[in-house]
């Protein structure tokens, strides 16, 4: 099983649609969860962390469920913009002192369109 | 502006030729690493560095080899060793480590091996 899970997608979508993808994780003791955003061919860049309380930053809102060891990202109203893969980010606890280290899922491509 | 550089951008080598990817940054992060990234796959580490003169193997360091001698800079080298160096290898840095999640990476390099 991978330690980090995501559905690879495309979700293909409409301008002003609701869209939500979930990843799931594996190691119970992993403390932090985020996720970036990669345009075709660019490199990754943080679009938000997790906290477990939830957290919203305008028409993102992404959630942790850590019974069930999985996170969200709902994004809301839609743009032609949003076009990208969202990879899901875990910061993986090793066994020992320092070892900890961020776990990259494989993406999810969202394509909207108009 | 602050920032992270790679380049070069795209590399053409034969096979049996060493490589190696430049990698700078202007943030004063002591933190640096270096990822691989192929289609359908999550990033994977291949090397990081938290301290200037140390660095440490990731995931996939074989056929990989790095320096750290100064804050800025953390070059790879891409070995002949390596049995399938065809990919987008992105360098990353980040202020304190993986705990905050916030990596800012570098546009990448493309390398082809033909």
């Amino acid at each position: 099983r991978k330690e980090v899970e995501q559905d690879p997608g495309p979700f293909n979508v409409p301008e002003g649609a609701t869209v939500a993808f979930n990843c799931t994780y594996s190691n119970s003791a992993s403390q932090s969860f985020f996720w970036y955003r990669q345009d075709c061919r660019k490199e990754p860049k943080l679009l938000m962390s997790v906290y477990s309380s939830g957290n919203e930053d305008g028409r993102f809102t992404a959630q942790l469920n850590r019974a069930s060891q999985y996170i969200s990202l709902l994004i809301r109203d839609s743009k032609l913009s949003d076009s990208a893969t969202y990879l899901c980010v875990v910061n993986s606890q090793g066994a020992g002192y320092n070892t900890d280290k961020l776990i990259f899922g494989t993406g999810t491509r969202l394509q909207v369109f108009p | 502006d602050g920032g992270i550089t790679q380049s070069p951008k795209y590399l053409f080598r034969k096979e049996g030729q060493n490589v190696t990817l430049s990698c700078e940054q202007n943030l004063n992060h002591d933190a640096m690493y270096w990822y691989r990234q192929d289609p359908g796959q999550g990033l994977r580490l291949i090397y990081y560095s938290q301290i200037v003169n140390d660095f440490q193997k990731g995931d996939i360091a074989e056929g990989y080899s790095v320096s750290r001698e100064k804050k800025e800079s953390f070059p790879l080298t891409v070995t002949s060793a390596q049995k399938n160096p065809t990919a987008f290898y992105l360098c990353a840095s980040s202020s304190s480590g993986w705990g905050t999640g916030e990596l800012f990476f570098g546009e990448g390099s493309r390398l082809t091996v033909l």
